[in-house]
């Protein structure tokens, strides 16, 4: 089956203790991406990657790292996380220009 | 940049009646992607239905269609026959024609919460 895992769905963790949200497509898609959805502000673009070694910043990349050494993992760092970054994340992919976007089952973090 | 804007944050209406939701869009492309969203208590972002700024004909999905006015910057989804699993957070989202590989990114709305009544 043709899907986007993102680990783990659930998290809470305290302030300043680095944690990674992995993200794993089976579709051999080129293009991946971060969001993260706010009540009142909808999902915005924190990172994304074009292709594998290929990654640039979103609209809100402040705290946040990614990687992509293999095309089908890209995982979102979070090296110190903050209170402010309690939300909703979901990781999505797609196969290349102007095609359709599959979105992960979104990770809830709280920190505390 | 672009903005995408739905000025209805909470719907309600009766199972089997018909509903429309609101989006405006502002940017400055020509060509351009349109998307509603929905997201039920699942929290699975589901795509409902597609439309493409070139296309005049407004796209249709069974019971979903669209409302698109480009020269309005207008993108609204009607539900009819709205049922119980209709009841969701519906996004609207746009993404710019790109004519090489580029950022794919969705602009999204701060969405609507829709509750169908039984």
């Amino acid at each position: 089956e043709a899907q986007v895992t993102q680990n783990p769905r659930y998290l809470i963790t305290v302030t300043g203790k680095k944690l990674t949200v992995t993200c794993s497509q089976n579709m051999n898609h080129e293009y991946m991406s971060w969001y993260r959805q706010d009540p009142g502000l909808g999902l915005r673009q924190i990172y994304y990657s074009m292709n594998v070694e290929v990654t640039d910043k979103g609209d809100v990349p402040e705290g946040y790292k990614v990687s992509r050494k293999e095309k089908r993992n890209f995982p979102l760092i979070l090296e110190s996380p903050s209170p402010n970054q309690t939300s909703l994340y979901f990781c999505a992919s797609s196969r290349g220009v102007n095609t359709e976007a599959f979105f992960g089952q979104g990770t809830r973090l709280t920190v505390v | 940049a672009q903005t995408v804007t739905q000025s209805q944050p909470e719907m309600s209406v009766q199972e089997a009646e018909t509903v429309t939701l609101s989006c405006t869009y502002d940017t400055s492309e020509s060509n351009y992607y349109l998307f509603w969203y929905k997201q039920p208590p699942s929290r699975q972002m589901i795509l409902v239905i597609r439309q493409e700024a070139y296309k005049q004909q407004n796209a249709t999905e069974n019971r979903f269609s669209v409302n698109f006015q480009k020269a309005a910057k207008s993108f609204s989804l009607k539900i009819s026959d709205s049922q119980l699993g209709d009841t969701a957070m519906y996004f609207c989202a746009f993404m710019r024609f790109l004519t090489n590989f580029g950022n794919e990114k969705l602009t999204f709305g701060t969405g609507t919460r829709l509750t169908i009544i039984p």
